[in-house]
């Protein structure tokens, strides 16, 4: 059974520092994501990860997939305020209907 | 651009009552699922559609829930009779699968579910 664990479950930082999310899954896993999630509002997909070695970048956030170690990382650069939010990573079943399995998700907070 | 879209945004209930959350999906997607967020925790599967049948289901999505897909656009969730653990925040997600073609779920923004 896929299962996915995340951590920090909690992230307190400030402006302009950089901090590292790291999510591990428990068996093989076609793709990773990373979805943003702000209070009471839905998922924000982020990033999709395909295969070994893929990094992707979108602004102040890095994610990356190693499939051998089952580690995707989600790197923050110089925090900003606005990244305040619940950064949940998945991981697609292999097979079937292909279901995301969520990690418990990392609640960040960048404090000025 | 396409999106998903949920009725209603906030149900409130009373435990023993039937509810039907409703959601479009994107209109050239294939798979349609259901997830539910209880407050402050993590992101579950409940169901997933494929072909007019379900084709995966969680050990969350006992016999109390159904879906449906009444037409071509709409796709629904049924509670028969909520309890109060029912709670939650329910997404829709779509996606398409076309041969190679890398795919990704759309999330709805969610019905919240208030059981009284």
């Amino acid at each position: 059974e896929l299962k996915v664990e995340q951590n920090p479950l909690f992230l307190s930082m400030q402006e302009g520092k950089n901090y590292t999310i790291y999510c591990n899954y428990s068996t093989t896993s076609d793709r990773l994501y990373w979805y943003r999630q702000d209070p009471g509002k839905s998922l924000e997909s982020l990033f999709v990860l395909l295969s070994n070695g893929a990094v992707k970048q979108e602004g102040r956030l890095m994610a990356s997939l190693d499939t051998k170690a089952r580690l995707s990382t989600l790197h923050i650069t110089a925090a900003v305020h606005d990244l305040s939010a619940t950064y949940f990573c998945a991981a697609i079943t292999q097979g079937g209907s292909e279901k995301l399995v969520f990690g418990k998700g990392t609640k960040l907070t960048v404090n000025p | 651009e396409p999106e998903v879209t949920q009725t209603p945004s906030h149900q409130v209930t009373q435990m023993g009552q039937e509810v039907i959350l409703r959601c479009v999906p994107i209109s050239n997607h294939l798979y349609f699922y259901w997830y539910r967020q209880i407050l402050g925790q993590k992101v579950e599967f409940l169901v997933s559609f494929y072909n007019n049948e379900i084709s995966e289901k969680s050990e969350i999505f006992d016999d109390q829930f159904s879906v449906e897909r009444p037409d071509g656009s709409n796709f629904t969730l049924k509670i028969r009779s909520t309890k109060l653990e029912d709670s939650a925040m329910y997404f829709c997600a779509s996606s398409v699968t076309q041969g190679a073609l890398i795919y990704e779920q759309y999330f709805g923004p969610g019905t919240r579910l208030t059981v009284t």
